[in-house]
C-alpha cells in the first residue's frame, strides 16, 4: 500500500502570508490521482483539489495544487482567517490512502 | 445538490455490532461508487471500504477484513457500514463519502459518532 507523508506536522503563518505544504508518497501516485482536503474542528472534509492540480467546485483560486510522481504540494497563495484548518492528502492507485496531516495555524 | 445524510450517534458495548446508515440525494446513486472513512478522537482520515451501488461489488481495507460489511439498498438510495467485534479503539467518527470518479470524495456526510464503552 501507498504511505504518504505531509510535511510539515503543524505550520504557523499569519494571513496574507503564502502557505506552502508538502505531500510525499512511498511508491509512485502514476495515475497522479492524488487529492487535498481541508478540515475545521467538527466539519467533515471538504474536497479542494483533485488529480493532483485541478480546483474542485467552488474552490477560491488562491488554492492551487502541483505535482507528479511521489512529490505533491498545496499552495495556498495568500492566507485568509478561514483557511487556517487542517488538511489531508489522499492517493488513489490499487487503493486508497491519506496523509497524517497539516495543521495549519495562526501565528 | 448532492446530500448525504447520516444516521445518529450510537454507543456500544465491546464485542457489539453497530450499523451505520447514509441516505443519498440530488444525484444518480447507482452511478457512482461509495465509502466510508473514519476518524478517531484527534487523528487524520482512515478509509475503510468502497461499494459499487450498481452491483454490490465491495472492496474492504485489509485491516477490517472479516469485520467490515457495507451494502446498498438503491430502492431508496441508503448505503450501509455494518462493523462487528467492536473494541474501544472503533470509537471515531464514521463519514460516508461519494466518489467524484477521479479516485477523489467530492462530498461527505455530516458524520456519525460511535463510541465502544462498557
Amino acid at each position: 500500500d501507498i504511505v504518504l507523508t505531509q510535511s510539515p506536522g503543524t505550520l504557523s503563518l499569519s494571513p496574507g502570508e503564502r502557505a506552502t505544504l508538502s505531500c510525499r508518497a512511498s511508491q509512485s501516485v502514476s495515475n497522479n490521482y492524488l487529492a487535498w482536503y481541508q478540515q475545521k474542528p467538527g466539519q467533515a472534509p471538504r474536497l479542494l483539489i483533485y488529480t493532483a492540480s485541478s480546483r474542485a467546485a467552488g474552490i477560491p483560486d488562491r488554492f492551487s495544487g502541483s505535482g507528479s510522481g511521489t512529490d505533491f504540494t498545496l499552495t495556498i497563495s495568500r492566507l485568509e482567517p478561514e483557511d487556517f484548518a487542517v488538511y489531508y492528502c489522499q492517493q488513489h492507485v490499487t487503493s486508497f490512502s491519506f496523509g497524517q496531516g497539516t495543521k495549519l495555524e495562526i501565528k | 445538490q448532492v446530500q448525504l445524510a447520516q444516521s445518529g450517534a450510537e454507543v456500544k458495548e465491546p464485542g457489539a455490532s453497530v450499523k451505520v446508515s447514509c441516505k443519498a440525494s440530488g444525484y444518480s446513486f447507482t452511478s457512482f461508487n461509495m465509502h466510508w472513512v473514519r476518524q478517531a478522537p484527534g487523528q487524520g482520515l482512515e478509509w475503510m471500504g468502497i461499494i459499487s451501488p450498481s452491483g454490490g461489488a465491495t472492496t474492504y481495507a485489509q485491516k477490517f477484513q472479516g469485520r467490515l460489511i457495507i451494502t446498498t439498498d438503491t430502492s431508496t438510495s441508503t448505503m450501509y457500514m455494518e462493523l462487528s467485534s467492536l473494541r474501544p479503539e472503533d470509537t471515531a467518527v464514521y463519514y460516508c463519502a461519494k466518489d467524484g470518479d477521479r479516485g477523489n470524495f467530492d462530498y461527505w456526510g455530516q458524520g456519525t459518532l460511535v463510541t465502544v464503552s462498557s
